[in-house]
């Protein structure tokens, strides 16, 4: 079963810094992974899809890597705004799962204006 | 992408009582997917709906208690059935869009929040 971490849990960073999210996966039979963003009480909204076949990608202020060998994908965000304050999800989708999605429980974050 | 609606958004219900969660997608798709949301945890995934067949359950979920219904490729509804505070969660449906529909980007619907008392 594939189990995924997030690290850290939750963190505050003041306006302008950069911010590096982890996320850890234990089977590394992965079709791709997604990082969303999760404001309070509402749904996911997609933020970067990698496919298991790349190295990494970018949107804007961010930019999402992946290191399949060994179980790690990294999100940066660039210039961090209170804006980007959310809790931020990291998905595995497994090779042999039809795009059914293990999650991480996220990595909350606070920007401080 | 792929744009999809939940209702109700958020319901209070009494215990030993079902809920019925509509999702809506603006596009066709094979496959649906229903999560669940314990306060404080991250996604589960409850099971997999695919349009003219039975939903597909994950271990520990079944569908006495979460029956699925899928009768286009628009549309599905789960049911959370005889309510304990225990269900008290955040529904979520999701499809894929893009690519090979097997493993592409996956969309979410804003969620049903669902408080048992």
């Amino acid at each position: 079963k594939q189990e995924v971490t997030q690290i850290p849990a939750a963190l505050s960073v003041p306006e302008g810094e950069n911010l590096v999210l982890n996320c850890s996966f234990t089977d590394s039979a992965i079709y791709n992974l997604q990082w969303f963003r999760q404001d309070p009480g509402k749904g996911l909204t997609s933020l970067l899809l990698i496919q298991s076949s790349q190295r990494e990608q970018t949107s804007g202020r961010l930019n999402a890597s992946l290191d399949k060998s060994s179980g790690r994908s990294t999100l940066y965000i660039a210039a961090s705004q209170p804006g980007d304050s959310a809790t931020y999800l990291c998905a595995v989708g497994s090779f042999y799962g039809n795009n059914r999605l293990a999650f991480g429980k996220g990595n909350q974050v606070v920007v401080i204006p | 992408s792929a744009v999809i609606s939940q209702k109700p958004s958020r319901d209070i219900c009494q215990r030993g009582t079902s809920l019925t969660i509509q999702c809506q997608v603006d596009s066709q798709v094979t496959m649906m997917f229903w999560y669940r949301q314990q306060p404080g945890q991250s996604l589960t995934l409850i099971a997999t709906a695919n349009q003219g067949s039975e939903a597909t359950y994950e271990s520990g979920f079944v569908i006495d208690k979460f029956p699925i219904s899928r009768p286009n490729l628009t549309f599905s509804t789960l049911t959370v059935s005889n309510m304990s505070p225990e269900d008290s969660s955040i529904y979520l449906c999701s499809v894929g869009a893009g690519g090979w529909e097997g493993h592409n980007e996956q969309f979410f619907g804003p969620g049903t929040r669902l408080t048992v008392l």
